[in-house]
């Protein structure tokens, strides 16, 4: 098993705020995906990262994979209460952490 | 709407029992996985298929048959089913080049054993 931590575990933050969760691993990944996983629902993929010190944006997200392709990060700018919910990573489509719970108080 | 489509969406089964936890794609996606997610643990993978015919085992799974018969679908099996299996079961589709692609999930199904 390719062990994947995120760090933290719970977040809970003022709209407007700026955050960054974290997934580490001491594997290292072909491709390292990013979920949003709402209550009573599945996983949405948000973006798939496959190269080292890449950079993706989706809005106001912004995803990194590390240079060494063994950790990778989320920044939310200026959260919105819609981004509340479960950030999941996942390693080479299999593996996954076990996410950082995001709330945005309003 | 395309997707991944399971049912049932909640199920309260005895120790003991067995069912069937269906999920079907419209998508002709090749690889199809099930996972189970408990709290603290995140999602861990049971069994998996690459295709029709091919299946295979994932992280945990004791318990559990699969099969795939056609491309759509991937039934999962809980033969006597157990407290320990009481979980939020996830299926879960992709294209072949999934590391790319990402999967796209079904809304799951809530298993209570008592």
């Amino acid at each position: 098993t390719q062990l994947l931590e995120q760090s933290p575990q719970f977040l809970s933050i003022q709209e407007g705020e700026n955050l960054t969760v974290y997934c580490n691993s001491s594997s290292v990944f072909s491709s390292l995906q990013w979920y949003r996983q709402e209550p009573g629902e599945g996983p949405v993929l948000l973006v798939t990262v496959v190269t080292g010190g890449e950079v993706k944006k989706l809005k106001r997200l912004t995803f990194q994979f590390g240079d060494a392709r063994k950790d990778s990060s989320l920044h939310i700018t200026a959260a919105q209460p819609g981004d509340t919910g479960l950030y999941l990573c996942a390693g080479n489509q299999f593996y996954f952490g076990t996410g950082t719970s995001l709330t945005v108080i309003p | 709407n395309a997707g991944v489509t399971q049912t049932p969406k909640f199920q309260v089964l005895k120790t003991g029992q067995s069912m069937t936890l269906q999920c079907a794609q419209d998508m002709n996606h090749e690889y199809m996985s099930w996972y189970r997610q408990d709290p603290g643990m995140g999602l861990r993978l049971i069994h998996y298929s690459v295709g029709a015919g091919i299946t295979d085992q994932g992280e945990v799974p004791n318990g559990y048959n699969v099969s795939r018969s056609t491309t759509e679908d991937f039934p999962l099996r809980l033969l006597s089913a157990a407290p320990s299996q009481t979980s939020v079961y996830f299926c879960a589709s992709s294209t072949r080049d999934r590391m790319n692609y990402g999967y796209t999930f079904g809304s799951g199904t809530r298993l209570t054993v008592v």
